[in-house]
């Protein structure tokens, strides 16, 4: 079973819209969780971490939920410039574990 | 600037021709990790490294090596490369292995076919 699972997609949505992906991981020991944006072929780079208590950073908001072992991300009023490939990622124990990512298509 | 470089960004090479991807940190952070990334697959964890000197095997180290001489080197080498490791590398960092909430930042990427 892998750590951490996620709906591969693709999303495909309107500009405007609001679209949320969820994550679960296996280890109810993890640690540390963050979701990363990767554009096509580029380095992964860091959108937010997350935290139990839910964080928001303008358009986007993440929650935790260790009692079910899911990680959402929200995306509210989307661009096009949102359109990438969404990885969750978990920390446990020092090693990072990556979902195969979901991807977003944001279209006109 | 705080980065975490990679070299060569583009490599072809031929099978069994050993190569060296070099990978650097200025960050000073303690961990280090070598990813490969192919379509349908997603990220997969070759090797990393918790400090210096101290290596472990990750998802898919078979036909790999590294060292961690110095805290900012991190060297991915291919004794013998075959077509199945054409694939697109990544080097990260983070400032810890063990602290709370503490991220990865990652290198350009290496792009690599073996013919």
């Amino acid at each position: 079973r892998k750590e951490v699972e996620q709906d591969p997609g693709p999303f495909n949505v309107p500009e405007g819209a609001t679209v949320a992906f969820n994550c679960t991981y296996s280890n109810s020991a993890s640690q540390s969780f963050f979701w990363y944006r990767q554009d096509c072929r580029k380095e992964p780079k860091l959108l937010m971490s997350v935290y139990s208590s839910g964080n928001e950073d303008g358009r986007f908001t993440a929650q935790l939920n260790r009692a079910s072992q899911y990680i959402s991300l929200l995306i509210r009023d989307s661009k096009l410039s949102d359109s990438a490939t969404y990885l969750c990622v978990v920390r446990l124990r020092g090693k990072f574990y990556f979902g195969s990512g979901t991807k977003l298509n944001v279209k006109p | 600037e705080a980065q975490v470089t990679q070299n060569p960004r583009y490599l072809i090479t031929v099978t069994g021709k050993k190569l060296t991807v070099t990978c650097s940190q200025n960050m000073n952070h303690e961990y280090m990790s070598w990813y490969r990334q192919d379509p349908g697959l997603g990220l997969r964890q070759i090797y990393y490294s918790m400090n210096v000197e101290v290596t472990d095997k990750g998802d898919v180290p078979e036909g790999y090596k590294v060292s961690r001489k110095e805290k900012r080197n991190f060297p991915l080498i291919l004794e013998s490369p075959s077509p199945n490791q054409t694939s697109l590398y990544f080097c990260a960092s983070s400032l810890s292995p063990t602290a709370i909430g503490e991220t990865q930042y990652f290198g350009p990427g290496t792009r690599l076919l073996v013919l």
